[in-house]
């Protein structure tokens, strides 16, 4: 079974740009989260869709946006970019339920300059 | 609030020793906790997982981890380590609060580096 895909791997993008970062997940999984990994502040929670629903959300700014298709594929997009933006973005997919793991893509590495 | 404390940031373990990563997790109930390791360049792989029942959980890459509510404590360990396991270790507990219904938190994390 293929593993979470996200596309790119590594983006260079301007202050003031806008980005879009996609994630495919495990074929059968339902809900994908996002994630941003930063050395200061570690794996913060962006959010969480489940069946093209907005579950969850975490403490980000309204330039932190995204959305789910109907085959469970997800896109965030970052818009007006900050240059403390620059990050590595994380995707994982799971069922859905509680109790059921997240399994994570490699990422997307952000650089903002 | 629920969350989980990793009171190590870095380890230093020589191959072949023993390594135990210390999780403790603030929550009234049962909480789901999780172990997951992140290798430079790569995403997060998870390594065990506790719900409920045996305290002593076995997890993949001979890692293994037990649950000590006494204790809120869901330490991790290895009883020899690998020039492999050189990486970066988190613990994660489910969030089951009204505005963070199953939401995953993750500590800061422990990087263990080890030496020859």
């Amino acid at each position: 079974k293929a593993g979470v895909t996200q596309t790119p791997r590594y983006l260079i993008k301007t202050r003031g740009q806008q980005v879009t970062l996609s994630c495919s997940p495990i074929s059968g999984h339902r809900s994908v989260s996002w994630y941003q990994q930063t050395p200061g502040q570690g794996l913060q929670f962006l959010f969480e869709y489940f069946s093209e629903t907005q579950r969850n959300k975490g403490n980000f700014p309204g330039r932190f946006s995204g959305r789910q298709f109907s085959n469970s594929r997800s896109e965030m997009n970052v818009s007006t970019l900050e240059l403390g933006d620059s990050a590595l973005y994380l995707c994982a997919s799971s069922t859905g339920e509680l109790r059921t793991p997240l399994h994570f893509g490699n990422g997307t590495r952000l650089t903002v300059t | 609030a629920q969350s989980v404390t990793q009171p190590d940031i870095h380890i230093t373990v020589s191959e072949g020793a023993s390594l135990e990563l210390r999780c403790n997790y603030s929550y009234g109930a049962t909480p789901y906790l999780f172990w997951y390791v992140q290798s430079p360049g790569q995403g997060l792989q998870l390594l065990l997982k506790y719900f409920s029942g045996d305290t002593l959980v076995q997890g993949i890459k001979g890692f293994e981890a037990e649950f000590k509510r006494s204790q809120s404590s869901f330490n991790l360990r290895k009883p020899s380590v690998h020039w492999s396991d050189a990486a970066e270790y988190f613990c994660a507990v489910v969030l089951m609060t009204t505005d963070s219904w199953g939401k995953l938190q993750f500590g800061a994390g422990t990087q263990v580096v080890v030496t020859p």
